[in-house]
């Protein structure tokens, strides 16, 4: 299996755009988790998915950020607008049947000028 | 808020056994102990998980204590490739899934020829 894929790998855009991240969770496995990883604050869990279904999403900053999971093969995470704020490695990871262990993916890191 | 404390830095020699404490006082009775190990530009690996006294795996030991307000995560004989951020999750008196996958900053271990 070829792991959690994310993309893009990096992202440099301006403040105010449009950003989305996308993942590739591992075949077959039912949650997929979202976080984001800064200096100041760590790795922190965003929101996570079960079996498509959003099922805790109060990690998410405030209303710009907004994921979704249409199948069980793909998931976004979308940041409308970008604030220099959000400037982070955002992290996907995935998991059959518990939360705890979890494989991630490399991380798309982010920079909002 | 802080459901685990670690310390934030270790430093090792290469074949020397490291022992990585974390405190956690107000685990729950049904949560488990679960470590991770996150590399450098990497989205972090799991180790480990317990939820009482031993486990043993190829990369490490958890020894978790009767009271279970603390566990080690024990590295035999480490290597300048064990040079890593390590995490301790546990779940906190809440119940939620992120109080579980709380990461918070981890122990970053340095490992010296």
């Amino acid at each position: 299996d070829a792991g959690v894929i994310q993309s893009p790998r990096h992202e440099v855009t301006e403040m105010g755009q449009e950003v989305t991240l996308r993942c590739k969770p591992i075949s077959g496995h039912d949650y997929l988790f979202w976080y984001r990883q800064t200096m100041m604050r760590g790795l922190e869990l965003l929101i996570y998915f079960n079996n498509n279904v959003p099922i805790d999403d109060s990690g998410m900053p405030e209303d710009r950020f907004s994921a979704k999971m249409p199948n069980a093969s793909f998931s976004t995470l979308k940041i409308q607008p970008s604030e220099p704020r959000d400037s982070a490695v955002y992290f996907c990871a995935s998991s059959f049947g518990t939360e705890y262990e979890q494989y991630f993916g490399p991380g798309t890191r982010l920079t909002v000028t | 808020l802080a459901k685990t404390t670690q310390p934030i830095s270790m430093d090792s020699y290469e074949g020397q056994e490291v022992n990585i404490t974390c405190s956690h006082n107000n685990i729950a009775t049904n949560d488990y102990i679960t470590w991770y190990q996150q590399f450098p530009s990497q989205g972090p690996r799991f180790i480990i998980q317990g939820y009482k006294t031993k486990v043993t795996n190829e990369v490490a030991s958890l020894f978790i204590p009767a009271d279970r307000k603390s566990s080690t995560l024990s590295l035999p004989r480490v290597s300048l490739s064990d040079t890593a951020v390590y995490y301790c999750l546990v779940g906190d008196e809440r119940g939620s899934t992120l109080g579980r996958l709380y990461f918070g900053r981890g122990t970053q271990l340095t490992v010296w020829p």
